[in-house]
């Protein structure tokens, strides 16, 4: 079945640097990736919304500055946590929708960041 | 505000017995409900989905109903078993959304004993 993937699947960083966490399907392609962030014992709370060849749409609340989101190709797209401080510590996770416009997500494995 | 409820407190059963889990939300017109399975550390694997003009679905073990006048749905396991033991999260998405944008309730633990 469809797989997604994401790398790495932990990082721990210092204070001020950037991250960069890759999300890809696998044997299929996705037009259209979601990014969640999810802190402990809560829910997965949408980020934004990662378009191929466009501009990625951002959630209400979330800087678009701070984490760049880049889908460059069908079955890559990228999230890059800048200048991180220990309140990003979270779990991130992606997804990709089964078809075009599918109702049914498939989710990658998620990251799980630590900003010391 | 648009919610979406579940029970926070973890439903403890014995192997063998059926898990009843919880969706409620309010302010919300959802063309469909999703239940999805969390493990710890681990990204949701879908499992069911229902649509607003369909009572119950099943799948093996599981079963869904969906009750658009109570706003709830019911998520079932039958013949309980301790692999089942899981968080178990319930999605909505909104009607006519476009795309496949999901927002997640928080999700109930479920612990199954052998």
């Amino acid at each position: 079945g469809a797989v997604v993937s994401q790398h790495p699947s932990r990082v721990i960083c210092k204070s001020g640097t950037s991250v960069k966490i890759e999300c890809r399907s696998l044997d299929f392609q996705a037009t259209t990736m979601f990014w969640y962030r999810q802190f402990p014992k809560q829910s997965l709370m949408l980020m934004a919304t990662s378009n191929e060849g466009s501009k990625a749409t951002y959630e209400q609340g979330v800087e678009k500055d701070k984490f760049l989101i880049n889908h460059a190709s069908l079955t890559l797209s990228t999230l890059t946590v800048t200048s991180a401080h220990p309140e990003d510590s979270s779990f991130y996770i992606c997804s990709a929708p089964r078809a075009t416009g599918g109702d049914t997500q498939y989710f990658g494995p998620g990251t799980r960041l630590t900003v010391l | 505000s648009q919610k979406i409820e579940q029970n926070s407190e973890a439903l403890n059963i014995q192997e063998g017995k059926t898990a009843t889990l919880t969706c409620n939300y309010t302010n919300y017109s959802p063309a469909y409900l999703q239940w999805y399975r969390q493990d710890p550390g681990r990204g949701p694997v879908f499992l069911l989905l229902i649509r607003e003009n369909e009572k119950e679905k099943r799948k093996e073990r599981l079963k869904v109903t969906f009750d658009t006048t109570l706003k709830q749905s019911l998520f079932h396991i039958t013949a309980s078993q301790p692999a089942d033991s899981a968080t178990y999260l319930c999605a909505l998405s909104p009607e006519n959304s476009g795309y496949s944008t999901l927002t997640f309730g928080k999700g109930t633990m479920l612990l199954v004993s052998p």
